[in-house]
Formats: C-alpha cells, structure tokens, sequence
C-alpha cells in the first residue's frame, strides 16, 4: 500500500496523559499536513512540514501540543497533558511539490483520540 | 481570514438522478485553490476535483463537474448520474497559495437512496 498511512488508528487515554501519533506519507511527497476534525465538523488545518521543516501552524496548535519531522520522512504529533477537549480525529496528509504548482494533499485514515 | 459555508447539512438523491452540493467562501485574495473533498462513513477522505481560481472554465471529472463563479465566491458541485458509492460527507476547502493548510466548510451529509 503506498498511501498515507497512520498509527495507531485508535487511542484511548485518560485525562492528563501525553499521547503521540505517527504519520507515514507517501514516499516522494516532501509536504506533510496534520489537521484535526472533531465530530460533525470539516477537518481543522493545524500545522505544515516541507521535508523537516515546520513552516505553518495554527493558532489551533497549542503549547500542549508538538510535531516533528525528522529527516523529512514520518512525522509523529504529540499531545502533552491531554484534556478532554482533545478528543477528534486527527488526520495526516502529504503532497508533493511541482514548481509553483500546488499539489493535491493525500489524507490518511487519521487516528481517533478519546479523552476519558 | 477566510471562511468556507457549506449551508446543506444534509441531502438526499436517487440513484441515478443529478444532486448539487453549495458552497461559498469568502478571500480578499484574487488566486487561490477551491477543492471538493468526499468522505464515505469510516473512510479516509478522497479528493472529488479541483479548481484553479484563475481557470475561467469549470472543471470536470467524469460524473462530477463544478459551477466556479469568482465573483459570487460560489463553488457548487454537482454529482451526475448519483451511484449508491457516492454516499459520503462533502466537505468543500479553500487554500490560498504559499499557505498550504486548507479550510474546510462543516460538510453535507449526501445519502444517495436505490
């Protein structure tokens, strides 16, 4: 399979606990995306990597929360100190880039995080 | 900062008859990207079709087509032919160039019924 894969695709934790969330993209994509999609609602953009570089993040993003990308391959989120409120979706993406061109961002399966 | 408004939640269509999907949004930018994405229940999203903000004609992709008018800042898709694997949320999505994170309207719930 040589999509967007992400891991692992449920997590349930309590209040307070760190969690952290990998995202394998495709292979040649050098842009990767995490947003996030509480239920009923349309994903919400929450921060960018183009290779190992993170150029873009929302104020969505709060201290509690962390990505990397090193090496500009996989990229893990982690979110510290959880609190109920973060419960969602989180969805990973990748594109790659062409010239000026903007490619077409894939989306992954996306992890679903329960809070307790 | 831009905002995306899908104002169906829901909708229905026969198998087989035609069902448009609104959307408007709103930029102060004059090129940007407009995107139809479809996500079937507990599936991953898929993109549907693109749309160029300085392409003058709409685009197509075999049953899916879109109404693009700039200055009315409307996207409408429009789902030819309804098949059962349509059924889906719809979510439409704004990017503006050099800013790589997209946003999303709330989605239309679409049931297509045989």
């Amino acid at each position: 399979d040589t999509g967007v894969s992400q891991n692992p695709r449920h997590k349930i934790t309590k209040r307070g606990q760190n969690v952290t969330f990998r995202c394998d993209p495709i292979s040649e994509h050098n842009r990767l995306y995490w947003y996030r999609q509480t239920l009923g609602q349309g994903p919400e953009f929450l921060t960018y990597f183009q290779n190992e570089a993170q150029l873009e993040k929302s104020r969505l993003l709060s201290d509690r929360f962390s990505a990397e990308r090193p090496k500009g391959s996989f990229s893990t989120l982690e979110i510290q100190r959880t609190e109920q409120g973060d419960s969602a979706m989180y969805l990973c993406a990748s594109s790659s880039q062409t010239g000026d061109t903007q490619e077409t961002q894939y989306f992954g399966p996306g992890t679903r995080l329960l809070v307790l | 900062a831009q905002t995306v408004t899908q104002s169906q939640p829901e909708m229905s269509v026969q198998e087989a008859e035609t069902v448009t999907l609104s959307c408007t949004y709103d930029t102060s930018e004059n090129n940007y990207y407009l995107f139809w994405y479809k996500q079937p229940p507990s599936r991953q999203m898929i993109l549907v079709i693109r749309q160029e903000a300085y392409k003058q004609q709409n685009a197509t992709e075999n049953r899916f087509s879109v109404n693009f008018q700039k200055a009315a800042k409307s996207f409408s898709l429009k789902i030819s032919d309804s098949q059962l694997g349509d059924t889906a949320m719809y979510f439409c999505a704004f990017m503006k160039p050099r800013l790589h994170g997209m946003r999303f309207g709330a989605g239309t719930r679409l049931t297509v019924k045989p």
